[in-house]
This record gives C-alpha cells, sequence and structure tokens, in this order.
C-alpha cells in the first residue's frame, strides 16, 4: 500500500527555523517525484516544489525560491521541506504528494503537516 | 506562470443534478489538465488527469474534457459524497498552478 506519512503539528516564532518531513513506503522511492503543496486555512492549493528522489533534482516555484529548501534521505525514503527564518505568512498546512513524472499529477497525497507561526 | 482560472467559485446543487465547472488556462496547455476533489480537513484526492482520463477507483460519474485553453469537470449525478471543493491544475509549465477552486454546496 502505498503511504506518505507527514511530521506532526508545529507551532513556531517568527525567525525560528523549522524543518517537515513525508516517509514514503509501498512503492519504489526513486522512481516518483514527490511533491510540497501549501494551502492557508480555508484558501486554495498552491505548488511550492518538487524534487526527484533518484537524482535530487528540483524544481522550485520562482515566488517560493530562496524561502524554503527541499531535500531527501534516500536510506530512509523521507522528503523533508526546510525553512531557516519563518514568517507569520509561513502559516499554512503543507501536503507532500507524488508523481510518477513532471507532467503526470500528483496521484497520492500525505495527510498534511500544519504550521503556525505566530509571536 | 500560466494561471488557471475556474467558474464559477461556488456552486449550489441538488443530489441528483447535472454540475459542470470550468476551468481556463491563460495559455494553452494542451491536455496537461488535472482535476481534484478536496473536502473539509483532508489532502485533496486525485479524479481526473490528461484533461479526460479518469484515475482509477473513481467513480464514472466524473468527467472531464477539453484542451488548448478551456476544459470541463462534469459530474452526471450529484452525490451526497460530492459536496466538497474542486481544483485544476496544469501540469503543463513550472510553476504547476492550481485553479482558485470551487466551492460545490448542498442546495
Amino acid at each position: 500500500e502505498v503511504q506518505l506519512v507527514q511530521s506532526g503539528v508545529e507551532v513556531k516564532k517568527p525567525g525560528e527555523s523549522l524543518k517537515i518531513s513525508c516517509q514514503c513506503s509501498g512503492y519504489n522511492f526513486a522512481s516518483y517525484w514527490i511533491g510540497w503543496v501549501r494551502q492557508v486555512p480555508g484558501k486554495g492549493l498552491e505548488w511550492m516544489v518538487i524534487i526527484n528522489p533518484g537524482d535530487s533534482d528540483t524544481r522550485y516555484n520562482p515566488s517560493l525560491q530562496g524561502q524554503v529548501t527541499i531535500s531527501v534521505d534516500k536510506s530512509i525514503s523521507t522528503v523533508y521541506l526546510q525553512w531557516n527564518s519563518l514568517k507569520a505568512s509561513d502559516t499554512a498546512i503543507y501536503y507532500c504528494a507524488r508523481q510518477y513524472h513532471v507532467v503526470q499529477p500528483f496521484d497520492y497525497w500525505g495527510q498534511g503537516t500544519l504550521v503556525t507561526v505566530s509571536s | 506562470d500560466i494561471q488557471m482560472t475556474q467558474s464559477p467559485s461556488s456552486l449550489s446543487a441538488s443530489v441528483g443534478d447535472r454540475v459542470t465547472i470550468t476551468c481556463r488556462a491563460s495559455q494553452s496547455i494542451s491536455n496537461y489538465l488535472n482535476w481534484y476533489q478536496q473536502k473539509p480537513g483532508k489532502a485533496p484526492n486525485l479524479l481526473i488527469y490528461a484533461a479526460s482520463s479518469l484515475q482509477s477507483g473513481v467513480p464514472s460519474r466524473f468527467s472531464g474534457s477539453g484542451s488548448g485553453t478551456d476544459f470541463t469537470l462534469t459530474i452526471s449525478s450529484l452525490q451526497p459524497e460530492d459536496f466538497a471543493t474542486y481544483y485544476c491544475q496544469q501540469s503543463y509549465s513550472l510553476p504547476r498552478n492550481f485553479g482558485q477552486g470551487t466551492n460545490l454546496e448542498i442546495k
């Protein structure tokens, strides 16, 4: 069974760093791209970034480049999304999802990680 | 960036109704168009990919059509579990933008 299991709820202060995770199982991890999608509560979906776990090729949304970093640990089939300095505007639910190829849709999704940034 | 515009933004309908949601791309995306359903508190779920291909396990009352810049998602006979928010997404170029969503409510 394909599963993408995300790390839990985070509450942080502005300026703090954060790394959330997406652990994948039930398929050949290196054969599928993993992406992150952001959703401010009550709002729409924003495509952020994707990574190919096989070769770490990454594609960022230009509007977000430099604000977040995606990475992968193939040894534990896990993809990460990292911030060095959080802002209140980073408050959102973050979903990871997989796709077979860069032009394919996201066919399996994680359960979401709620990140709240507040002083 | 390619902008995706859905209409309507919200829609009220009854069980058994036929419903159509439209998605327009700001430039041609061939058939690189996907549709997702999202229920409150849940992750999105893929319904349709490549404009008209039904994802495995999705009921046949869902269908998609279109190419170029104009696309539609049709639900042939609404069921109670279909009341949700629907998003289109282009997978033609980066960033893979989503539409703003269509909230389908019970009349």
